[in-house]
């Protein structure tokens, strides 16, 4: 059964540091999507993207952080100078036209020290 | 801002008992709901979704539950098992490809 895989599964980095988070969505799939989830919180909505482009985003993804899709496979997230408080499970999720239903990846655990 | 609320934290049932796990949300906007189940150190795997047309979807032993009026939702399991024991996550969407509005999630426990 196709799945969302992501890379890497924990990450540690400094404050201050970049990171790149990857995905590979399911391949026939549309909509692609970044979520969060720090400690003990909800799920939230990073961003999302369609058609090679941005299509909406939460006010968490401010400037720092960026998307791609660089290969029509891989779909990553970019964050330019961690901070402490981005410190979560990161979660890709990906999409077909119908039905909505969202797929997740494992996730990716970023601990910025 | 809870615009989707899972207001019990926790539920404990017997193994081939009903587990029925409840969710509210204010927005009328939403008009797909879906339920998600997750183990610790993993993503959440989809269970079962809805929309706003219905008021009653199955899925095996999955059965969930619409009441636009109440803008109330609930997930039936049926009947539970030891490895239904997991945090469930309801969220809502509107028009079915916007972003995921996640409840806080209820921990299922199932004892044997």
């Amino acid at each position: 059964e196709p799945e969302v895989t992501q890379t890497p599964s924990h990450q540690v980095t400094q404050m201050g540091q970049e990171v790149i988070l990857r995905c590979v969505p399911i391949s026939n799939h549309l909509y692609f999507y970044w979520y969060r989830q720090i400690l003990g919180q909800k799920v939230e909505f990073l961003v999302s993207f369609y058609n090679n482009e941005i299509s909406e985003k939460s006010e968490i993804f401010d400037d720092q952080f960026s998307v791609e899709r660089p290969d029509g496979s891989n779909f990553t997230l970019k964050i330019r100078s961690t901070k402490l408080e981005d410190s979560a499970m990161y979660f890709c999720a990906s999409m077909s036209e119908l039905p909505y239903e969202q797929y997740f990846g494992p996730g990716t655990r970023l601990t910025v020290t | 801002d809870q615009q989707v609320k899972q207001n019990s934290p926790s539920l404990s049932v017997q193994e081939g008992r009903i587990s029925i796990l409840n969710c509210d949300y204010t927005n009328s906007m939403f008009d797909y709901f879906l339920w998600y189940k997750k183990y610790p150190a993993e993503g959440p795997t989809f269970l079962i979704s809805i929309s706003s047309i219905k008021d009653k979807n199955e899925d095996g032993r999955f059965t969930v539950f619409l009441n636009k009026s109440a803008k109330h939702l609930s997930l039936h399991i049926v009947p539970s098992q030891p490895g239904d024991s997991a945090v469930y996550f309801c969220a809502a969407s509107s028009l079915g490809n916007t972003p995921l509005v996640f409840g806080k999630g209820t921990r299922l426990s199932v004892i044997a």
